[in-house]
């Protein structure tokens, strides 16, 4: 099935280092969502980004919905240990397509060391 | 509980066995998805209910398998006759709106092992 394309596909950084990510498309999305998974359980929603250009905070973490409409970003600052995990992006074709799924990316893991 | 329930947590069947995996969406909320998740990759979409109405299953990958939500509330994906394929996470999500639908609140999942 369709997935989208994150990179990097997974990432070891310091303790305290920021961290980027992103996540393309092929077409467009009106709506970016980005979700943690940690093993053993659901992903959990992160952030929701609704408009092209939109930059949403949640504590630590910032992520942009990309002008074109094709992509986007999530960045995590002063990364900690409790960070570990999959990231994964989410996009939603307009809906007059007619559909109400998400498409997810590939995740990027993310390993921090103390 | 508040969240969503996935029962079992982990199922282990003999190819060619038929299984039903349940779902119990928080109460109140009106959208239902099921997505498949291989390991090392992303959910994919199965399928999506509003209430009773299943009104999209494209992502089903086979005539194998089989959603229902018949009341609008609980969920039940079947998967008929199963090959190691079907190997998976299965994973539940729910979300609050119809027509504005964002935010979908997942379950743990129910890892699927066919032997």
């Amino acid at each position: 099935g369709q997935q989208l394309n994150q990179s990097p596909q997974s990432m070891f950084i310091q303790e305290g280092e920021d961290v980027s990510m992103n996540c393309t498309s092929s077409s467009i999305f009106n709506t970016w969502l980005w979700y943690k998974q940690e093993p053993g359980e659901g992903p959990v929603l992160l952030i929701a980004l609704y408009k092209a250009g939109e930059l949403t905070s949640n504590g630590r973490l910032t992520a942009q919905f990309g002008i074109t409409r094709k992509d986007s970003f999530l960045n995590i600052s002063a990364s900690i240990p409790s960070d570990v995990g999959i990231y994964f992006c989410a996009g939603r074709n307009p809906p007059a397509s007619g559909t109400y799924k998400y498409i997810f990316g590939t995740g990027t893991r993310l390993k921090v060391l103390a | 509980g508040a969240g969503v329930s996935q029962s079992p947590r982990y199922k282990v069947a003999k190819r060619g066995q038929d299984v039903a995996l349940r779902c119990d969406p928080i109460s109140g909320h009106v959208s239902l998805f099921w997505y498949q998740q291989a390991l090392g990759q992303g959910p994919e979409f199965l399928t999506y209910f509003q209430n009773e109405a299943q009104l999209d299953k494209s992502g089903l990958p086979s005539d194998r398998f089989f959603a229902e939500r018949p009341e609008g509330s609980v969920s039940t994906l079947k998967i008929q006759r199963t090959q190691q394929e079907d190997s998976a996470v299965y994973l539940c999500a729910s979300s609050p709106g119809q027509g504005a639908i964002n935010e979908q609140f997942f379950g743990p999942g129910t890892r699927l092992t066919v032997l």
